[in-house]
């Protein structure tokens, strides 16, 4: 597709299962960056990818949180024990390169709501 | 702590008004301001800005930005209901993972006919 893909939409979970929300980035873009957008609030960062290797996972609130880009394309964000505080939306953007002055395209967001 | 101010946190107007949303920074390693459209989906990308004073425009939106007093502006003009949406101010620097975006909490535009 032309943009930014993220599966599912919307997830529902119990407190304490596991969840996993994918990312397809735009074919042939280098950067892939996870954020968590929590109600009423801006994007906060959580890990980013070049190509395959997470070098920046300073964001990831806990140890439950995972992320993996295998083959540099689709990515792949785990929360273990789901908690209700992550309840959020899930925004995962990708960029052309990785290190340019190029904007990061998003997609439309996994809203997890753990219950 | 960088951080990314944006105001008003909301707004209402009516169509054909013409709004100016705030946003202002304290990061270190300014790269560069972005702004991004967010309806009920994908932040939408307007503008990246890196030189200060060099107002950036699209149709009836323009914004503009300056880093000697860390602030920038968008501006719309004859707004229209299509233009509701939450506005997110952005800037990038040059720490931390190469370009990761710190965000503002947004501006929620509602525009009335």
């Amino acid at each position: 597709g032309a943009g930014v893909s993220q599966s599912p939409r919307y997830k529902v979970a119990k407190r304490g299962q596991d969840v996993a929300l994918r990312c397809d980035p735009i074919s042939g873009h280098v950067s892939l960056f996870w954020y968590q957008q929590a109600l009423g609030q801006g994007p906060e960062f959580l890990t980013y990818f070049q190509n395959e290797a997470q070098l920046d996972k300073s964001g990831l609130p806990s140890d439950r949180f995972f992320a993996e880009r295998p083959e540099g394309s689709v990515s792949t964000l785990k929360i273990q024990r789901t908690q209700q505080e992550d309840s959020a939306v899930y925004l995962c953007a990708s960029r052309l390169q990785e290190w340019a002055y190029n904007e990061q395209f998003f997609g439309p967001g996994t809203r997890l709501t753990v219950l | 702590e960088d951080k990314v101010v944006q105001s008003p946190l909301s707004l209402v107007v009516h169509e054909g008004d013409t709004v100016t949303l705030n946003c202002s920074y304290e990061v270190t390693n300014f790269r560069s301001l972005l702004w991004y459209k967010q309806e009920k989906k994908a932040p939408t990308f307007l503008f990246m800005l890196t030189s200060s004073g060099i107002e950036k425009k699209s149709g009836r939106l323009s914004s503009i930005l300056d880093k000697k007093e860390l602030f920038s502006i968008l501006n719309i003009t004859a707004t229209q209901t299509g233009d509701s949406a939450v506005y997110l101010c952005a800037v990038a620097n040059y720490g931390g993972s190469q370009g990761n975006l710190i965000f503002g909490k947004g501006t929620k535009l509602s525009v009335k006919p």
